[in-house]
This record gives structure tokens, C-alpha cells and sequence, in this order.
């Protein structure tokens, strides 16, 4: 069946403008989460929806990250007035349920640049 | 604070090699432990761990949990050069948040 997709894969950016970055899990999936994936670096978590809410959003940067979910599937994640420092992949993971016994299954990313 | 330390960060080796990737972590409520194979972009899946001692294999990797030292290994036998990527390593913490490392990167030579 259809994996995690992301969209756009690759986005370029002038500083100070914002962008949005779409999530569609694995129908069914009800868990989802955002994490962000700088150069060199591990994954760090932003935000997890279970549904269409999310008891955890303490992985958000700043106030300028705002994610939602809809219909219990697609996700989007908004950067308001970007920075440079805010360039990375930032990628998408779904799981049949939220919890620690069910894996993540990861969407291929999007690479945001801010220039 | 929550933390998932991986070693090495970076190794290289000669296909055939056999090579040991280190994970520890500390976290609050520790449930499970996850290993995953990034080659490109999206992480792929390779094994979850829960209980200690009991050794997960999937062909030549295999990975194996101490629930008492707090940490994991994950084992590659006969290395070929499609093992090489990041390997990553998270570890659950609370009730939804996985903590991850920064991974090792593993180059098989040929």
C-alpha cells in the first residue's frame, strides 16, 4: 500500500517569508508525528497528533511553528516569517496508534532551505 | 533531560567485516527502543526492542536491549556495501515522544 508522502520535497525560501509543509500518512494511521533533522544531526521531535489533536507540541521551536491536522489524516506544518536557522528536512512519520509499542513508518522528507 | 547517545559517530570498514553500533539512553519511563537505517531521506524500520536479553534478528543484523545498563547494540555480520547510511537509534520516553540520537554512519568499502 501507499507509504508516507510529503510535499513539497524541496523548498527554497527567502528569509522572513512563510512556508507550508504537507504530511499524508499511512491511511488508518492514526498517529503523527513532525520531526526536524538538521545537518549532522539526530531527529528532533516537534509535534504529535494523535487524531486531529495534539498533546504534545513541546518539540515547537518558537511561536513561529504551527501544525495542524484535519479529517484525522493530512498534516500541515506552517513556518511564519522564516529564518535561516530553520533550514533542515523536516520529516513526517505515521503509526497505526500513538505509544511506544508501534513503530513509525517515515515519509521521505521535505529539505527546506531559507536564504 | 532526556538523552539517546550513539557510538561511534562515524566508522568505516571493509565488506565482510562484522561491526558492533553502540546505543544508550536515559529516559523517564522507558518503554521501547527502536533502531532505524537512514540512507537517503526517510528512515526505514529495522527493529523495536522491549524486554532485555532477548536478541532480535532480521538476516545478518541483529540487535539486543540491556534494560539494566540502558543500552542497545545493533550488529551487522558479513557487511556489504548496501549497509552504508546513518544508523539510528530512539528511545521511547513518556507516553508518545521517542528521543533520538544523532545516529552512527556506517561506509562499507568494497
Amino acid at each position: 500500500g501507499a507509504g508516507v508522502s510529503q510535499s513539497p520535497s524541496n523548498k527554497v525560501t527567502e528569509k522572513g517569508k512563510d512556508v507550508e509543509l504537507r504530511c499524508d500518512p499511512i491511511s488508518g494511521h492514526t498517529a503523527l508525528y513532525w520531526y526536524r533533522q538538521s545537518l549532522g544531526q539526530g531527529l528532533e521531535f516537534l509535534i504529535y497528533f494523535q487524531g486531529n489533536s495534539a498533546p504534545d507540541k513541546s518539540g515547537l521551536p518558537s511561536d513561529r511553528f504551527s501544525a495542524e491536522r484535519t479529517g484525522g489524516s493530512v498534516s500541515t506544518l506552517t513556518i511564519q516569517r522564516t529564518q535561516q536557522e530553520d533550514s533542515a528536512v523536516y520529516l513526517c512519520a505515521s503509526s497505526l496508534s500513538g505509544g511506544a509499542f508501534y513503530e513509525q513508518y517515515f515519509g521521505p522528507g521535505t529539505r527546506l532551505t531559507v536564504t | 533531560e532526556d538523552k539517546v547517545v550513539q557510538s561511534p559517530l562515524s566508522l568505516v570498514v571493509h565488506e565482510g567485516d562484522t561491526v558492533t553500533l553502540n546505543c544508550s539512553y536515559e529516559v523517564t519511563n522507558f518503554r521501547s527502543l527502536l533502531w532505524y537505517k537512514q540512507e537517503k531521506k526517510a528512515p526505514t524500520f529495522l527493529f523495536m526492542l522491549t524486554s532485555s536479553g532477548i536478541e532480535k534478528k532480521s538476516g545478518r543484523l541483529s540487535s539486543i536491549l540491556d534494560k539494566k545498563e540502558l543500552f542497545s547494540i545493533l550488529n551487522i555480520t558479513a557487511t556489504q556495501t548496501g549497509d552504508s547510511a546513518v544508523y539510528l537509534c530512539a528511545a521511547h520516553s513518556g507516553t508518545y515522544k521517542y528521543i533520538f540520537g544523532t545516529g552512527t554512519r556506517l561506509k562499507v568499502l568494497a
